[in-house]
């Protein structure tokens, strides 16, 4: 079984455009969770979405935004994008919502984004 | 807001036992999670602990939490050279959503 994809693996853009990621879960996976990390900011949770509902959000501007599709694959974009979103862009998979309480996580390797 | 706290190094000898140490602040979390994050790899849970419990015991791993004083910790028994890594202490509030918050990463060093 396939696990988690994360496209592009590293993406380089410059301030002020806006950039898409992608994520494919594993097969049967409904759910799809978004984590950025920084050295600055550490670890931070995005988004949520399940079955193509934005299920919880953490605390990022409305720069930040996701969708889900009919597959269960996810985008994330950010638009107007500012030094401080150079990052590593995780995301995770798992059959239901509600976290790894809920249901094992299975992370991909994460999309590094850097901004000029 | 949130805010959880741990130290940012641990170095322990192959064999020993280590055990990384986690504070938190917000007294409604229900969910506290043990990440893991090895060079160059992604994320991957260890383990967690719904706050009405004390303890986890999963293998080498144990968690210990004392809601009391909001401390959360994990132990490794018998820590080898495979276990250096980043690992991640987390908390996601009561109500059924999970919107984690997470530590900064205790980066634990196994020197043989």
């Amino acid at each position: 079984k396939a696990g988690v994809t994360q496209t592009p693996r590293y993406l380089i853009k410059t301030r002020g455009q806006q950039v898409t990621l992608s994520c494919s879960p594993i097969s049967g996976h409904r759910s799809v969770s978004w984590y950025q990390q920084t050295p600055g900011q550490g670890l931070q949770f995005l988004f949520e979405y399940f079955s193509e509902t934005q299920r919880n959000k953490g605390n990022f501007p409305g720069r930040f935004s996701g969708r889900q599709f009919s597959n269960s694959r996810s985008e994330m974009n950010v638009s107007t994008l500012e030094l401080g979103d150079s990052a590593l862009y995780l995301c995770a998979s798992s059959l239901t919502s509600g976290g790894p309480s809920a249901d094992t996580q299975y992370f991909g390797p994460g999309t590094r984004l850097t901004v000029l | 807001g949130e805010d959880v706290e741990q130290s940012l190094f641990l170095s322990v000898r192959e064999g020993d036992s280590s055990v990384i140490n986690c504070t938190y602040t917000d007294s409604s979390s229900t969910y506290l999670y043990w990440y893991k994050q090895e060079p160059g790899a992604g994320l991957q849970l260890l383990t967690y602990i719904f706050s009405n419990m004390d303890m986890k015991q999963d293998q080498r791993l144990t968690v210990l939490l004392n809601k009391k004083d909001k401390h959360l910790s994990l132990r490794i028994a018998d820590t080898q050279t495979g276990d250096s890594a980043i690992y991640f202490c987390a908390e996601s509030p009561s109500g059924g959503s999970y919107i984690p918050t997470f530590g900064r990463g205790t980066s634990l060093i196994v020197h043989p």
